[in-house]
């Protein structure tokens, strides 16, 4: 079946690590999304990208980077500079043209810092 | 900078009432709004979209207006089950956007 995969679902990292949390899709779909998820706060914009080998910097990308090597895989890194990273992260894609834009979600990653 | 607001952090109704959720913006002027639904620690879910040119859109027991002279949206549910209780968040998106935004979510208990 067609979706995104995120993984891991749970992770714990200690202080001063680096994590990458994997997000996959087959759906063909040009532009792929990592939003975090803080309680109230709503979803917010990490990094998208709309192509291969290119992205742009959302609203709260400081302390994050990530990848697009090819167009159905967009890893993102939680680095060491990250001040809070512990939140629910979520992956997203869509196509650029047809439908009605929307976007298609994984199923998240919860990251715990201990 | 765009903001976007959803009334009631939180909104309890009976069983087989109409919830009313406001979605609320400010500083944009989107081409279209969409909703989505979110479980909890599960993936926000699609459920329609809105166009400026439209006035309201209906799918099933859903309902959606969009006002653009108020900027407003409301997401309505008709004969509310538990099964709807659930967050729900509002998205107006411009065309061709790409920087997609979000709400804050209203989360929706239905009581049996």
């Amino acid at each position: 079946d067609g979706g995104i995969t995120q993984s891991p679902k749970y992770l714990f990292r200690k202080e001063g690590q680096n994590v990458t949390l994997s997000c996959e899709q087959n759906l063909n779909h040009d532009a792929m999304y990592w939003y975090r998820q803080d309680p109230g706060q709503g979803l917010r914009l990490i990094y998208y990208s709309q192509i291969v080998n290119d992205f742009q910097k959302g609203d709260i990308a400081e302390g994050y980077s990530v990848s697009r090597e090819k167009k159905e895989s967009f890893p993102l890194t939680v680095t060491s500079a990250q001040k809070n990273p512990t939140a629910f992260y979520l992956c997203a894609s869509r196509p650029l043209a047809g439908g009605d834009g929307e976007l298609f979600f994984g199923e998240g990653s919860r990251l715990t810092v201990l | 900078s765009q903001k976007i607001e959803q009334n009631s952090e939180a909104l309890n109704i009976q069983e087989g009432k109409t919830a009313t959720l406001t979605c609320n913006y400010t500083n944009y002027s989107p081409a279209y709004l969409q909703w989505y639904r979110q479980d909890p620690g599960r993936g926000p879910v699609f459920l329609l979209l809105i166009r400026e040119n439209e006035k309201e859109k209906r799918k099933e027991r859903l309902k959606v207006t969009f006002d653009t002279t108020l900027k407003q949206s409301l997401f309505h549910i008709t004969a509310s089950q538990p099964a709807d209780s659930a967050t729900y968040l509002c998205a107006p998106r411009g065309t061709g956007a790409n920087n997609l935004f979000f709400g804050t979510g209203t989360r929706l208990t239905v009581i049996p």
